[in-house]
């Protein structure tokens, strides 16, 4: 089976950086997704990391170290908008990914 | 824009009434995806289509079933909903299985079992 763990909250502060981490104990890993979701909305699409290291798309950046099972979220500039639930969600080689249960991150004025 | 379009977007039915909720793509993926997500939860899989191979996950309850006529449309039928199954309800597409690929939600159908 697989156990993906996140923490359950984080509040920030806009203009700020906030890290938000996913441990993860699977078998057959085929990559890492992180995911956003706002309240009422479906998931859509941050980053993908299949390999160690730092991936970074903008104001985010995904690292990864498959040794250690680890994965982090990395936020820089917090927007009011960034306020969401963010997933990370671990690929097998069967295809399939499986959902954490979400970070809710609270950015503050 | 091609996309994931779920219909509809809220869905009211009765105790043990059967009810369908539809998915449709034009992404042209091959996969598609079921997923139930109740509040502050984790989307959990109930199954995949990879084209017409159909795979349930072996914990989603006999009551969920699922139809893919053609390339772009799936359906999710709950054939007696109870309580417990009022949830979100997720369908999302990739591009194939095994080659690494983000998933594309469809903006959910809100199931309300009264």
């Amino acid at each position: 089976g697989q156990n993906i763990d996140q923490p359950t909250e984080m509040t920030a502060t806009e203009g700020a950086i906030v890290q938000i981490n996913c441990t993860y104990q699977t078998s057959g890993f085929n990559g890492l997704f992180w995911y956003q979701q706002h309240a009422g909305e479906a998931p859509t699409f941050l980053s993908y990391n299949v390999l160690d290291g730092l991936e970074e798309k903008g104001r985010f950046s995904s690292f990864l170290s498959r040794s250690k099972g680890y994965s982090y979220l990395l936020l820089k500039e917090l927007q009011m908008k960034d306020s969401a639930s963010y997933l990370c969600a671990v690929n097998t080689n069967a295809g399939k990914s499986t959902f954490g249960d979400g970070t809710t991150l609270t950015v503050k004025p | 824009d091609a996309m994931v379009i779920q219909n509809p977007r809220y869905q009211v039915t009765q105790f043990g009434k059967p009810v369908t909720l539809s998915c449709s793509q034009t992404l042209n993926h091959n996969v598609m995806y079921w997923y139930q997500q109740k509040s502050s939860q984790a989307p959990k899989l109930l199954f995949h289509y990879y084209d017409k191979d159909f795979n349930n996950e072996a914990d989603t309850p006999d009551n969920f079933q699922s139809r893919r006529p053609n390339t772009s449309f799936c359906f999710l039928d709950i054939r007696s909903p109870g309580l417990g199954d009022a949830a979100m309800y997720l369908c999302a597409t990739s591009r194939d299985l095994g080659t690494p690929g983000e998933q594309f939600f469809g903006p959910g159908t809100r199931l309300t079992v009264l």
